[in-house]
């Protein structure tokens, strides 16, 4: 089965260190990889994605990740946390088969990130 | 730059009332997703349509239904309302724009609108 894994569910950083947030993933082929970010009450941001090429993948506000085949993992990472970073942080998959059907997103359970000032 | 838009914001039904969720995608994309996201949940795809069809299906009740117009607009009509439905119902969407491809590409990134919190009481 396809399945997303965020074995964090909370994770503390003080302000100004670097951040890290898990994500393993379990499909067939070659996924097309996301990270989203949910603030309070508000909708699902898009932060970066992952299609092919470069391993290590830039987004917004200052974020990254890195895809890592071997591992089957898509950790999200930031050089230096701000303590509005501070969000529910959703990595997500879809499969590439060109032939599946599926063309929804698998999220995975979300982690939560505090920034400590 | 426009986003998704998704209308009513807050909804407050009684049991086995119906609801009607609307969605208005992103100008010129063509593919609309719906998600239910329940209290500390992740969201859980529901259905999608790429060019006014149904293009997926996943864990949507049969007591929901849901389409896309020919303005790409779509809305979910949810029947029979359960305390259970008490939820955030995101809709996203994305362009596929690949000209005589007949199902979306997943390359394309999905884009959410603030969802709809719906209250069964």
């Amino acid at each position: 089965a396809q399945s997303v894994a965020q074995p964090e569910d909370q994770v503390n950083v003080a302000e100004g260190n670097p951040l890290t947030v898990k994500c393993t993933y379990s499909v067939s082929g070659n996924p097309y990889l996301f990270w989203y970010v949910q603030y309070p009450n508000r909708g699902l941001q898009f932060l970066l994605k992952y299609i092919t090429g470069d391993n290590l993948v830039k987004g917004s506000y200052g974020f990254e990740a890195e895809f890592n085949k071997s591992q089957t993992s898509f950790h999200l990472k930031k050089p230096s946390a701000l303590v509005s970073d501070s969000a529910l942080y959703f990595c997500a998959v879809r499969p590439s088969d060109s032939m599946n059907r599926d063309d929804k997103i698998i999220f995975g359970k979300g982690t939560r990130l505090h920034i400590l000032p | 730059a426009a986003g998704v838009i998704q209308s009513p914001r807050h909804l407050i039904k009684e049991k086995r009332e119906t609801a009607t969720l609307k969605c208005y995608p992103i100008p010129r994309h063509d593919t609309v997703y719906w998600y239910q996201q329940g209290p500390g949940q992740d969201p859980q795809f529901l259905i999608s349509f790429y060019e006014k069809m149904q293009s997926d299906k996943g864990s949507i009740p049969d007591r929901f239904s849901a389409q896309q117009f020919s303005d790409y607009h779509s809305e979910l009509n949810m029947s029979s309302l359960e305390l259970g439905d008490s939820a955030l119902y995101f809709c996203a969407s994305s362009n596929s724009g690949l000209a005589g491809v007949r199902r979306p590409n997943p390359r394309e990134t999905q884009y959410f609108g603030p969802g709809t919190r719906l209250l069964v009481l």
